[in-house]
């Protein structure tokens, strides 16, 4: 059972432009929705989480909204840059553990 | 400050054969959980450790284990292999029960 469904698998933006990456869940019981970054040949690493508590944080050009009653959360990449082409996991955790329910992934290619 | 260590970054192994991974977590830090990474799958849970004990186990057979050290190092072994084991298999450390992991770059596990 897939708990964290993530949309669209790939995506080309230009650069400049915004990239929206979209996730849902299905456990009322997750409470912290992070999301990681992963390059060829690397491990994911930490970009942004955020707690239901609040609708929205930003860090620099990444932006997480979150839609507690719709049981969904997206991350905008403002400004895309070349650096920015990786693949980018949704996830989330009950308790803010470290048992994370990974969705299943966006590609995303930022063209110059 | 040194991240997370995995070794070995690559091995291949025939069908029931077992194998050994070990990861060295970042200084401090006193969790470490595993992660298959499969592109049909993506990322799935294996398990946690905190202070030597198990705290959370994914969906994975018995085949699949793992131990923590004093000094927090963590093994996993993967007894009897599958073709379908092949993977990338990705430790995370973190300082507490946070939530924010951080990945190592992963062993890559060919199974023939």
């Amino acid at each position: 059972q897939q708990q964290v469904k993530q949309s669209p698998q790939s995506l080309i933006v230009q650069k400049g432009g915004i990239s929206i990456i979209n996730c849902a869940y299905e456990n009322t019981a997750f409470d912290y929705f992070p999301w990681y970054q992963q390059f060829p040949g690397k491990g994911p690493a930490l970009l942004i989480a955020i707690r239901p508590d609040v609708s929205e944080k930003k860090e620099g050009r990444f932006t997480i909204s979150f839609n507690k009653s719709a049981k969904q959360f997206s991350l905008h990449i403002m400004d895309s840059q070349p650096g920015d082409s990786a693949t980018y996991f949704c996830a989330a955790s009950r308790a803010a553990g470290n048992k994370l329910t990974f969705g299943g992934g966006t590609r995303v290619l930022v063209k110059p | 400050k040194a991240g997370v260590t995995q070794t070995p970054r690559y091995l291949i192994k025939t069908r029931g054969q077992q194998v050994t991974l070990s990861c060295s977590p970042i200084s401090g830090h006193r969790s470490v959980s595993w992660y298959q990474q499969t592109p049909g799958q993506g990322l799935q849970f294996l398990f946690e450790y905190f202070s030597e004990t198990q705290r959370n186990k994914g969906n994975f057979p018995g085949r699949f284990s793992g131990r923590q050290f004093s000094n927090s190092r963590s093994e996993m072994n993967v007894s009897t292999l599958e073709l379908g084991d092949s993977a990338l298999y990705l430790c995370a450390s973190s300082l507490g029960v946070t939530g924010e992991l951080f990945f190592g770059e992963g062993s890559r596990l060919t199974v023939l």
